[in-house]
């Protein structure tokens, strides 16, 4: 089957930098996605990783490993608004986005 | 670019009604068009994949008869909930696509509550 792991939810330290794990096995590979989506909202377009590397927005950045299955979220000089939860999201085969549970961060002053 | 509206934000229905959600891109075309819905706490839930000008593909365990789609133009796609239920509840949210692009771009949701 398809399945995507991340952690359930994560605590940090506002200023700090954190990074957020995501794995993934699904049939084919399309694409990689992280979204943020604060409570009550729908989720926000972060990043996109098709290809391996890092890819660097500001104070995020996004890493893909395709062979291994694996990318990292990194937010850097965590503010109080980065609270949230952050969705990785595998487009398969079928250009269909597979979700997964989200992680939850929790940034304390 | 790439906005998505989504009407209304917000409902609250007696048990047995029916509600639609109109779900708009605002500027661009949208070929495709998706409908999520999302519980508390969990992750979000693809119910349908919508097609202007066709029928709509549900995923597995979604009842096509009770969650209506209809996407009739390139802008606009419809749910409705037929007979809506307590175990209705839920935020229902949309997506479009650009037919040249992997990224889907979400509209703002909508919370239904049936009492």
């Amino acid at each position: 089957g398809q399945n995507i792991d991340q952690p359930t939810e994560m605590t940090a330290t506002e200023g700090a930098i954190v990074q957020i794990n995501c794995t993934y096995q699904t049939s084919g590979f399309n694409g990689l996605f992280w979204y943020q989506q604060h409570a009550g909202e729908a989720p926000t377009f972060l990043s996109y990783n098709v290809l391996d590397g890092l890819e660097e927005k500001g104070r995020f950045s996004s890493f893909l490993s395709r062979s291994k299955g694996y990318s990292y979220l990194l937010l850097k000089e965590l503010q109080m608004k980065d609270s949230a939860s952050y969705l990785c999201a595998v487009m398969d085969s079928n250009y269909q986005l597979i979700w997964g549970a989200g992680t939850k961060l929790i940034i304390k002053p | 670019g790439a906005v998505v509206s989504q009407h209304p934000s917000r409902v609250i229905c007696k048990s047995g009604t029916s509600v639609k959600i109109e779900c708009r891109s605002l500027d661009f075309q949208a070929t495709t068009m998706f409908w999520y819905r999302q519980f508390p706490k969990q992750s979000l839930m693809l119910m349908a994949t919508s097609n202007e000008g066709s029928k709509a593909t549900y995923e597995q365990g979604v009842e096509k008869d009770k969650f209506l789609i209809n996407h009739a133009s390139l802008t606009l796609s419809t749910l409705t909930v037929t007979s809506a239920h307590p175990e209705d509840s839920s935020f229902y949210i949309c997506s479009a696509k650009l037919d040249r692009d992997n990224e889907q771009f979400f509209g703002p949701g909508t919370r239904l509550t049936v009492l």
